[in-house]
């Protein structure tokens, strides 16, 4: 079965970096795009990030841009999140899930807990 | 980037029905079938319940249902039980890469 499974979540300092990394198994990850979405503590649901398979065409929210990056390691099966120039409002759960294709994000991973500090 | 809205909550009696509204405005929303939903137990990751605005994944009961008029898109569900309590969220697909999703709405059953 489809598992995405996020870690290198933690606390940060403010204005330091972080990445994170979601192995997938269960599928054929290379034939995927992928995105990155986060949940600030008792909010809502925020699109972050997506790559798409083979042209690796990336698309990023307004609130991250310039400071964000998203990649893959199709031989590894392996999203990553570079997270530079960290705020205290990217203060979230970053879930990892699979874009589905049906216009849909079909499965999604555990999650892992970015903090930062000021 | 497009907002999608949604109620803070609603509420309802084991056994009654719910709706839920998501109000979209951009042209993506508007004309094509590109809204999914998704239900968010406490502490837990979303699941997808309803793509492509009517379809349910395996597994998904079919007290769950979706719908679309114009700039709206709801969620019935009928037939409520306790274990239905939880966050439920819309999105939509922006373009060919973009997502953008629902404030969301809380469902508590009384």
């Amino acid at each position: 079965q489809v598992q995405l499974v996020e870690s290198g979540g933690g606390v940060v300092q403010s204005g330091r970096s972080l990445r994170l990394s979601c192995a997938a198994s269960g599928f054929s990850f290379s034939r995927f795009g992928m995105h990155w979405v986060r949940q600030a503590p008792g909010k809502g649901l925020e699109w972050v990030t997506f790559i798409a398979s083979e042209t690796y065409t990336r698309d990023y929210a307004n609130s991250v841009t310039g400071r964000f990056t998203v990649f893959r390691d199709d031989s590894r099966n392996t999203l990553y999140l570079q997270m530079n120039s960290l705020r205290a409002e990217d203060t979230a759960i970053y879930y990892c899930a699979r874009d589905g294709p049906h216009y849909d994000v079909d499965h999604w991973g555990q999650g892992t807990l970015v903090t930062v500090s000021s | 980037q497009s907002a999608l809205t949604q109620p803070p909550s609603v509420s309802g009696s084991p056994g009654q029905s719910v709706i839920i509204s998501c109000i979209g405005t951009s042209s993506d929303f508007v004309n094509y079938n590109r809204v999914s939903w998704y239900q968010q137990s406490p502490g837990t990751a979303p699941k997808l319940i309803i793509y492509e605005v009517t379809n349910r994944p395996s597994g998904v009961p079919d007290r769950f249902s979706g719908s679309k008029s114009g700039n709206t898109a709801s969620l019935s569900i009928s037939g409520l039980q306790a274990e239905d309590e939880a966050d439920y969220y819309c999105s939509s697909k922006i373009g060919s890469t973009t997502r953008v999703f629902g404030g969301g709405t809380k469902l508590t059953v009384l």
